[in-house]
């Protein structure tokens, strides 16, 4: 079965200190990774999609990464304005399944 | 607005009673999705819709549960007979066609059941 695991649960940066986020997955076959980003009380808002081992996406402080079992969210100097939940999920190839199998997400928090 | 969107935002109903949601997509995705996301997790897949034709589910919609998508545009999902246990945000995406595309959310609607 899919599976995808995100750590940490939570993470506290100060302004400006830069870190990463993981996502660990499993999957029979990967046709694509996703990030999102979640805001409390809102849907989740695309970031970025991951096709391909070595493949690395780029928006304003976010960079996303992605290996054969997992992609990191790196984000650089954060601002108190990247707080919110971070979700990564997967949608394997075959079976012709169109689902995208999600983590449960880390909760990043920036204070001033 | 060009995005997904979700009516209502927000529903509190008795436990018991019947609910339908929502769910007109960006006019140009012939697919459609509905997500259940509880507190603290990750969205999960309940339907998918290409075009009008229902074309997977998941084990977790019951019977209680259905969707429709008349004439490939909007959709909706009902809930009859809701139980405390269906209390969580009802989430619609909608992509567009072809290989490598991405799947664009609404606002949701969060359901209490009381």
């Amino acid at each position: 079965e899919d599976q995808v695991t995100q750590s940490p649960e939570a993470l506290r940066l100060q302004e400006g200190e830069s870190s990463s986020l993981n996502c660990s997955y499993t999957v029979s076959g990967l046709r694509g990774l996703f990030w999102y980003r979640q805001d409390p009380g809102k849907g989740p808002e695309f970031l970025f999609t991951l096709y391909s081992a070595g493949e690395e996406k780029e928006k304003e402080r976010l960079k996303a990464t992605l290996t054969k079992k997992e992609s990191f969210l790196h984000i650089t100097a954060p601002k108190p304005e990247d707080s919110a939940t971070y979700l990564c999920a997967v949608q394997a190839v075959g079976g012709g399944s169109e689902k995208l199998v999600f983590g449960k997400g880390t909760k990043l928090t920036v204070n001033p | 607005d060009t995005g997904v969107s979700q009516d209502p935002r927000h529903k509190i109903t008795k436990r018991g009673q019947n609910v339908t949601f929502r769910c007109d997509p960006i006019s140009e995705h012939n697919r459609l999705y509905w997500y259940r996301q509880t507190l603290g997790q990750g969205p999960e897949f309940l339907t998918y819709f290409q075009n009008e034709a229902q074309l997977e589910k998941s084990r977790l919609l019951s019977d209680r549960f259905s969707a429709e998508r008349p004439k490939g545009s909007f959709s909706t999902l009902e809930i009859q007979r809701t139980e405390q246990g269906d209390s969580a945000m009802y989430l619609c995406a909608s992509r567009a066609g072809g290989t490598n595309t991405e799947a664009f959310f609404g606002q949701g609607t969060r359901l209490t059941v009381v």
